[in-house]
């Protein structure tokens, strides 16, 4: 069973530049998880789509967006961005109603 | 404000020595998780815990969950070198609306030979 894939695994931007990343689930995964990781802050919880709808939110500002699709593939956008961006950002896959998260190895973002 | 605080942040022990890490929180949670990430990797879910004062083991890994829901402990044994990595807690404050996962900042745990 394939795992969850997330591309580009690593990017370059510059600040006020805009970024896309791609995720696939699991196959069967309906949910769809996003955190933003980095060495001060740790993982925190951008948000979660289930069937196509936002079901929960972080405290990240406006700039960050996701979407899912009908096949569950995610993406999440983040706009303008600020040197303070640059993380590791992961998406993860679960079941429905199990909380169980299965991630992916994340796509790098730099930001110069 | 973190909600939930692991500790400590960084161990570095030798080969065969044991450890402990604390996740508290001052939340009540549905369940509490337990990861494992290597560089350039996902994190991986080793184990779950749902009901107050539950312990489970994975061969040389054990976990506790605290009565209250609140807290839980990971004690590992006789660690060894393949041991090391980034070990996080989360804590699933399960709504209506669906999971939402809290993570604590993390143990970085070396394990030297």
């Amino acid at each position: 069973k394939a795992g969850v894939t997330q591309t580009p695994r690593y990017l370059i931007k510059t600040r006020g530049q805009q970024v896309t990343l791609s995720c696939s689930p699991i196959s069967g995964h309906r949910s769809v998880s996003w955190y933003q990781q980095t060495p001060g802050q740790g993982l925190q919880f951008l948000f979660e789509y289930f069937s196509e709808t936002q079901r929960n939110k972080g405290n990240f500002p406006g700039r960050f967006s996701g979407r899912q699709f009908s096949n569950s593939r995610s993406e999440m956008n983040v706009s303008t961005l600020e040197l303070g961006d640059s993380a590791l950002y992961l998406c993860a896959s679960s079941r429905e109603n199990t909380g169980e998260l299965f991630f992916g190895e994340g796509s790098r973002l730099t930001v110069l | 404000t973190q909600l939930l605080e692991q500790s400590p942040q960084f161990l570095s022990i030798q080969e065969g020595e044991n450890l402990t890490v604390y996740c508290n929180s001052s939340s009540v949670f549905s369940s509490l998780q337990w990861y494992r990430q290597e560089p350039g990797e996902g994190p991986v879910l080793l184990v779950t815990v749902v009901t107050g004062g539950e312990v489970k083991k994975l061969k040389r890994l054990t976990f506790q969950f605290g009565d209250a829901r609140k807290d839980s402990s990971l004690h590992i044994t006789a660690a060894q070198p393949g041991d090391t990595g980034l070990y996080l807690c989360a804590g699933d404050l399960r709504n209506n609306q669906g999971g939402k996962l809290i993570f604590g900042q993390g143990t970085e745990l070396s394990v030297k030979p």
